[in-house]
């Protein structure tokens, strides 16, 4: 069936260092990929997002990469800071069908030390 | 002005009593949805309703029934409540017009209803 995994479960970085989480998906039909973060008591909210259409794409201090041969895409965080620390959550669904499905990763647990 | 609201925040009841908890969206959307998430903070499709219609229906028990009496609420009945079903349940809304890509699919979540069962 469907599946994302997500690594790592839990990440610790200092203030200024760059973190990497990494998500592979089973589905080939998949196309749409979000990353959405939670913070302590909220909700998720998106962050950023990704289409199949493209490898890559930034904002500001994030970026997202796809490689579609591999099931892989990743999320880079650079210059962390403290508020950044959150959980992170990768997904992956269909935007042609299923009427938006996402699949969720198990989530990431990021800590940014001052 | 929040965009999708749920109510209540918190629940707290007792193993074999019936709850229910609201969801509303004021983003125009046609799609809502029902996550539950677990302790471990995992998170998993329930239930989505399109323009009032059930269109996804994933394995939960049919103690868990979704409403819809109008595009813009989505509420989630739960008989015969469980230990196993504590959990948090978030709802969430996007506008979907199936075959148009990239015509905004973001979904966006409400704040969560921490429900604990005793």
């Amino acid at each position: 069936g469907e599946n994302v995994e997500q690594h790592p479960s839990t990440l610790s970085v200092q203030e200024g260092d760059s973190a990497v989480i990494k998500c592979t998906y089973s589905d080939s039909a998949s196309n749409y990929f979000p990353w959405y973060k939670q913070e302590l008591g909220k909700g998720p909210q998106l962050i950023i997002d990704i289409r199949s259409n493209v490898g890559e794409k930034k904002d500001q201090r994030i970026a997202v990469t796809l490689n579609k041969t591999a099931k892989h895409f990743s999320l880079h965080i650079t210059e962390t800071q403290p508020e950044d620390s959150a959980v992170y959550f990768c997904a992956a669904g269909d935007e042609y069908g299923g009427y938006n499905k996402l699949i969720f990763g198990a989530g990431t647990r990021l800590a940014v030390h001052p | 002005d929040t965009a999708v609201s749920q109510t209540p925040k918190y629940l707290v009841t007792q193993m074999g009593n019936d709850k229910s908890i609201k969801c509303e969206q004021n983003l125009g959307h046609d799609t809502m949805y029902w996550y539950k998430q677990d302790s471990k903070k995992f998170l998993k499709i329930m239930f989505s309703y399109n323009n009032k219609e059930l269109i996804i229906n994933e394995t939960v028990p049919n103690r868990f029934s979704p409403k819809s009496p109008d595009k813009a609420h989505l509420n989630l009945h739960i008989n015969s409540l469980e230990l196993g079903d504590s959990a948090v349940y978030f709802c969430a809304s996007s506008q979907v017009t199936p075959g148009l890509a990239g015509v905004g699919r973001t979904q966006y979540f409400g704040p969560g209803t921490r429900l604990t069962v005793l």
